[in-house]
């Protein structure tokens, strides 16, 4: 079974520009979350998307979005980048059902953001 | 809020040893807790999860107890190995997020 898969594995961007990460879900998951792994902040949640709706966000300002696709792919847009947006950025999905139970969650192997 | 602390890193220690990385926590309700690992350049591997008190979580000769009377999650290996050597974080699940501890650097030294 395919695990959470995200691209690109690398960015590069200048101050001011706009990027765009994406991760595609375990097979059967209706979740998906971002974090964000920062040198020295350890790791931070982002968002929580979950049947297509944003669920939960962190405490990051609204120039960090996103969105969930019909088939619970997710895409996450940083606007007007800045030098410490440079970070890895990981992806994880998990299943939560009818009872919103909490669920393991499984991540992928990072989009690494340089902001030069 | 919820929050997780862990023992300070980074931890050299030499093949074979016994290995204890403590793990507390703070939070309303009953949370899940976990134990991930980051190997170099990747992303995070579920090591092993506990989700109700005096559960015990183990996977690859690692254990750990949902201690709900101490806070504590601590990971436990009885003999580790240079394969070993990545960072390790302990997390609990509130609201659908994890939240994570700063991470424990471990190194194995053959």
């Amino acid at each position: 079974e395919a695990g959470v898969t995200q691209s690109p594995t690398h960015l590069i961007k200048t101050r001011g520009q706009q990027a765009t990460l994406r991760c595609s879900p375990i097979s059967g998951h209706t979740s998906v979350y971002w974090y964000q792994q920062a040198l020295g902040l350890g790791l931070q949640f982002l968002l929580w998307y979950d049947e297509g709706e944003e669920r939960n966000r962190g405490n990051f300002p609204p120039r960090f979005s996103g969105r969930q696709f019909p088939n619970y792919s997710s895409e996450l847009n940083v606007n007007a980048l800045e030098l410490e947006d440079s970070a890895l950025y990981l992806c994880a999905s998990s299943f939560i059902g009818q009872t919103r139970a909490t669920n393991t969650q499984y991540f992928g192997p990072g989009t690494r953001l340089t902001v030069l | 809020g919820d929050s997780v602390t862990q023992m300070e890193g980074p931890v050299t220690l030499s093949e074979e040893a016994f290995l204890t990385i403590n793990c507390t926590y703070t939070a309303t309700g009953y949370p899940s807790l976990f134990w991930y690992v980051q190997y170099p350049g990747e992303g995070l591997q579920l090591l092993l999860k506990a989700t109700k008190a005096d559960d015990k979580g183990s996977n690859k000769g690692f254990e750990a107890t949902y201690r709900k009377e101490t806070t504590s999650f601590h990971l436990e290996k009885g003999s580790v190995q240079v394969s070993d050597s990545a960072v390790y974080f302990c997390a609990l699940s509130g609201a659908q997020k994890l939240v994570f501890g700063q991470g424990t650097r471990l190194t194995i030294n053959p």
